[in-house]
């Protein structure tokens, strides 16, 4: 069964605008990882959260990792075209190394 | 640094040959590398863990005679799709870890069309 849920599955913004995107899991999360994917290209590492509460941000991407650890959030501010792209959230099964993904959402900025 | 490549990045083989996919650790040394699969808009789905010196461990569902999978150096891990299949088209993407942290780097993908 599918562990990780992503919404939304796709977005199309303008450029400039902010936007968010979520990752729920039905288990508690150990590690949350938030990649980058262009279409038929590998993953971009973007940021791995591990403990409730916790933050990180990178230029202007900002991840959240909620106090339950079992939702995290990935907010972009002021979008650009180069930010376009499959956005994947994934998950360690309890530190065990393997990796479980979540669908995907395709993020489209228009300029 | 912790650069993943594959090789090849795209082909395309007949039904019933056999194709082998290459993920090399460039920067450093991978004692694990796992080997994931991606179809057209799903997510990626863990096929095995391909462990330096042992035999790979198999996810359920995966056939291991199918993906034939050896990590014969730190350096390199190989998938083999035998009797290759219509069906077996897909997105497949290797990663490794450095065994410094949980993190683990993405090679770039090889997409496999089978005619």
């Amino acid at each position: 069964s599918q562990e990780l849920e992503q919404s939304p599955q796709s977005l199309i913004v303008q450029e400039g605008k902010n936007l968010t995107i979520n990752c729920t899991s039905s288990k508690t999360l150990y590690g949350l990882y938030w990649y980058k994917q262009k279409y038929g290209e590998g993953l971009i590492f973007l940021m791995m959260l591990q403990k409730g509460g916790e933050e990180k941000s990178h230029e202007k991407i900002t991840a959240k990792l909620d106090e339950k650890k079992q939702q995290s959030s990935l907010h972009i501010t002021a979008s650009q075209p180069s930010h376009a792209g499959i956005y994947l959230c994934g998950a360690d099964r309890g530190g065990s190394e393997k990796l479980v993904f979540g669908k995907g959402t395709k993020l489209t900025v228009n300029p | 640094g912790a650069v993943v490549s594959q090789h090849p990045s795209w082909v395309i083989c007949k039904s019933g040959t056999s194709v082998k996919i290459e993920c090399r650790s460039l920067d450093f040394q991978a004692t694990t590398m796992f080997w994931y699969r991606q179809f057209p808009k799903q997510s990626l789905m863990l096929m095995a863990t391909s462990n330096e010196g042992s035999k790979a461990t198999y996810e359920q569902g995966v056939e291991k005679d199918k993906f034939l999978i050896n990590h014969a150096s730190l350096t390199l891990s190989t998938l083999t799709v035998t009797s290759a299949h219509p069906e077996d088209s897909s997105f497949y993407i290797c990663s490794a870890n450095t065994g410094e942290g949980i993190e683990q780097y993405f090679g770039p993908g090889t997409r496999l069309t089978v005619t």
